[in-house]
Order: structure tokens, then sequence, then C-alpha cells
């Protein structure tokens, strides 16, 4: 029980579709983020939101709008997303966003575009 | 252009003996590196980590060494157990990043442990 999770755990989706990804951590965080790691690639690093405000886009198409509405949930809204968008989509939070805080990960949600 | 490079994909070693996994990197404002490692359908979770003011950390089985000057770090398990099996993920940030952590990873090496 890593204290954050994540759902759907997998997700297949139409061009058309608009989905939301879910994340909820119960460790009384303060930060929370959104990765995406694509086959073969690294992880990388999309929003980061601390205390509820986002401090990080990390040029990330608009098509993944994310929001933070309490600094337990973090969500990540697709629309007219592409196929080059399947990946694993990864949701982290640490303590405060500090730069030796120790971030901790959700299982992440597998995302299918068609 | 990928700033942490862990060029090894994969790694298989002998149970009881030591692991050695490698990391380069390009960017020398990196200043605190973190080792995460992920078992399958789980997230990364943090394994150990250590500031460029050090040039080894070590906690219990698990040895990070730095090399700034070569712009490389290791990741030493001994003795490697079955359960040590999994992905090990290298990460990097830059200190000046301070209050809005920004880590950069690698692309991960599969460690797999041979019983």
């Amino acid at each position: 029980e890593t204290g954050v999770t994540q759902t759907p755990r997998h997700l297949v989706m139409g061009m058309t579709n608009k989905k939301s990804l879910k994340c909820e951590q119960h460790l009384g965080h303060n930060a929370m983020y959104w990765y995406k790691q694509s086959a073969k690639k690294p992880l990388e690093l999309m929003f980061v939101y601390n205390f509820k405000e986002q401090t990080e886009n990390n040029s990330v198409p608009s098509r993944f709008s994310p929001e933070c509405p309490n600094s337990s949930h973090l969500f990540l809204h697709l629309h007219t997303l592409q196929p080059e968008d399947s990946a694993l989509y990864l949701c982290a939070s640490s303590p405060s966003g500090g730069l030796t805080d120790t971030q901790y990960f959700g299982p992440g949600t597998r995302l299918t575009v068609l | 252009d990928q700033q942490v490079k862990q060029n090894s994909p994969s790694l298989s070693v002998q149970e009881g003996r030591i692991s050695i996994l490698n990391c380069d990197y390009t960017n020398s404002m990196f200043d605190y590196f973190l080792w995460y490692k992920k078992y399958p359908a789980e997230g990364p979770t943090f394994l150990i980590s250590i500031s460029s003011i050090k040039d080894k950390n070590e906690d219990g089985r698990f040895t990070v060494f730095l090399n700034k000057s070569a712009k490389h770090l290791s990741l030493h398990i001994v003795p490697s157990q079955p359960g040590d099996s999994a992905v090990y993920f290298c990460a990097a940030s830059p200190i000046s990043n301070f209050g809005n952590e920004k880590l950069t990873f690698g692309t991960g090496t599969r460690l797999t442990i041979i019983p």
C-alpha cells in the first residue's frame, strides 16, 4: 500500500472521447505530480501542484488538463488525444515539493488511445 | 536529448552476488540524485539518494556512489536477493530548483536475480 491510489488502472479511449484520470493520496502531502512514461522513454514530468497551485507545466499540450481541487486529489482531464499519447500515466505526491522530499508514486493508469 | 542515461536496459545477476547498476548524466547543474525501484503493476518506490556534497551513501544492502567529475553514479546491491528483481530508475535534479522539485529520470534498467 503506497498511500497513493490511481483510477482507473487501465483505460482505452478513442480520439474523440473525453475521460479523466484520478489520483488520491492518503499521506497528508501538499505536492502532487503527473508523470508520463512512454515505452522505452524516461519518466517525463507533466505537471506539479504545490498547495493546490500549479507550479509547473512542462510544455504539455492543452489536450491534457490537470485539476487539483484539494491537496489530496489530482485529476488529469483528457480530450481529443492522439495515439501517441498512449502511455503509463503516473501520479506522485511529496510532503512539500522540496528538493529533498521523497516522491511517492501511485501504480499508474495504462492509457491506450485508439 | 536525454540528460540522464541508463545504457543497460537489462542486467542478470546470480543470487548472493553484487549487482551494479550504472547511470550517467550530462547536466552539470544536477546536484541531487536518486534511485527508484519499480515492480510490475506498481509505481516506482524511492530506494536511496545522494547529494553532490557526498560521494557515497549506504543504506543496508544498497550503496550509491557518485563520481561528479565523470558525471556518473552507480547503485550497488550486495548481496543480491530474488526480491531485488525489478526495474531500477536513476533520477537527478538541480539544487537550484529547491522548492519546486523537478526530477529527470533515466529509462531504467531491468534487474533479474537468478536463484
